[in-house]
């Protein structure tokens, strides 16, 4: 079964940092871009950003660049997401999602796996 | 940036009912265009994606339609497990926005 686990809720500070992983299984981990994507409480989906595994080649939203690090682990198929200076305005649901299709240019086409999402909660 | 819009925000309907949600991209996207609904506490999933195309396992009555900048989605006869919030992504370039999201919940 291709799937992809996110770590576990988290509750931060201000101020401290967060890595939230998302494990890859079923699938060859490398040839699949990998979406990051925030939901905020009563609001909508925020595309943050987009790594490929193979080569580590990322593109972060201006939204987020500079307020975010992404990275992968190839021998442990699992990509990670990195809050940096955590603020309360950055809790939210956290998700990595798969993109259909395999390969350099598969990012042009949907995102048919999800993780399952990580719940941030920031507060003093 | 490409910006997405979708209408109608928020709609409500009853099972059985025909449901169009449309989708508008603030430039030429070709078919590089998604549809997600996403339940309450749950990921979201992908229904459509190049705009048409139904991803495996989802119910014939979803379609999409259109290219360019305009585009729909169309569920044909409403069921209850599709009371959800439905999003149009766009996949044409980075960053690759979401539309608002459209709610469907019953009338």
């Amino acid at each position: 079964e291709v799937q992809l686990v996110q770590s576990g809720a988290a509750v931060r500070k201000p101020g401290q940092s967060l890595k939230i992983s998302c494990k890859g299984s079923g699938y060859s981990f490398i040839d699949y871009w990998i979406t990051w994507v925030r939901l905020m409480p009563g609001k909508g989906l925020e595309w943050m950003g987009i790594i490929f595994p193979d080569d580590s080649s990322l593109k972060y939203s201006p939204s987020f660049e500079g307020q975010v690090t992404f990275s992968v682990d190839k021998s442990n198929t699992t990509a990670y997401l990195q809050l940096n200076s955590l603020k309360a305005s950055d809790t939210a649901i956290y998700y990595c999602a798969r993109h259909y299709a395999p390969g350099w240019a598969g990012y042009q086409i949907g995102l048919d796996v999800w993780g399952q999402g990580t719940t941030v909660a920031v507060s003093s | 940036d490409i910006q997405m819009t979708q209408s109608p925000s928020s709609l409500s309907a009853s099972v059985g009912d025909r449901v169009t949600i449309a989708c508008r991209a603030s430039q030429n996207i070709y078919n590089y265009l998604s549809w997600y609904q996403q339940k309450p506490g749950k990921a979201p999933k992908l229904l459509i994606y190049d705009a048409s195309t139904l991803q495996s396992g989802v119910p014939l009555r979803f379609s999409g339609s259109g290219s360019g900048a305009d585009f729909t989605l169309t569920i044909s006869s409403l069921q209850a497990e599709d009371f959800a919030i439905y999003y149009c992504q766009q996949s044409y370039t980075t960053p690759m926005s979401f539309g608002p999201g459209t709610k469907v919940d019953i009338k």
